[in-house]
């Protein structure tokens, strides 16, 4: 199976831009989550789609939002960027461990810079 | 308040020696799953070992285990036999409640010195 893929891989924008990134999750997974990560706050959560819902929302502002479709590929879109937007901002999908417990299976992200 | 805390930076190991790597979590709900990853300098978060909050036994996977102490709510992840190629940042995670929200703690940073 392939694994979750994410597109770009590496992003320049300027302040003020807006950006749109793209996650495939592994084939049949219903669930694609987003985090954030940078040196100084670590991985932190952003939101997570389930069957083209948005099931959980993380503590970010209304500029970052997301969408997922129909085969539960999803998008981030960030809109007016920032300087502290630069990160590597990865997707995660997934599959139903035996016990009944998610785990995530992550893609390699995109890195995000913002000059 | 942290839900993760991982209290090394940074650790070293020599080739072929075990090593653990420590993670606390704090939680109130009965029901949870606790993670570990691996990441290295590519940035990709490989998924190595899971622990729910009701399993009896420890997790292994492999050269990997977890050090599941409930009561501490502490879950250590054991590395054996270390290999050059296990140096990485390891994150550990929580999961609890409904839906996917991760908690991860600001990881560990493991060098493997032949």
């Amino acid at each position: 199976k392939a694994g979750v893929t994410q597109t770009p891989r590496y992003l320049i924008k300027t302040r003020g831009q807006q950006v749109t990134l793209s996650c495939s999750p592994i084939s049949g997974h219903r669930s694609v989550s987003w985090y954030q990560q940078t040196p100084g706050q670590g991985l932190q959560f952003l939101f997570e789609y389930f069957s083209e819902t948005q099931r959980n929302k993380g503590n970010f502002p209304g500029r970052f939002s997301g969408r997922q479709f129909s085969n539960s590929r999803s998008e981030m879109n960030v809109s007016t960027l920032e300087l502290g937007d630069s990160a590597l901002y990865l997707c995660a999908s997934s599959f139903l461990l035996a016990g009944g417990t998610d785990t995530q299976y992550f893609g390699p992200g995109t890195r995000l810079t913002v000059l | 308040a942290q839900k993760i805390t991982q209290t090394q930076p940074g650790m070293f190991v020599q080739e072929k020696e075990a090593v653990t790597l420590d993670c606390t979590y704090d939680t109130s709900d009965p029901s949870y799953g606790l993670f570990w990853y691996k990441q290295p300098s590519s940035g990709e978060m490989i998924f190595l070992i899971y622990q729910g909050s009701y399993d009896q036994q420890n997790a292994t996977e492999g050269r990997y285990s977890l050090n599941f102490q409930k009561a501490r709510k502490s879950a250590n992840l054991v590395i054996s036999a270390s290999q050059l190629g296990d140096s990485a940042m390891y994150f550990c995670a929580m999961k609890q409640g409904t839906g996917n929200q991760f908690y991860f703690g600001t990881g560990t940073s493991l060098t493997v010195i032949p």
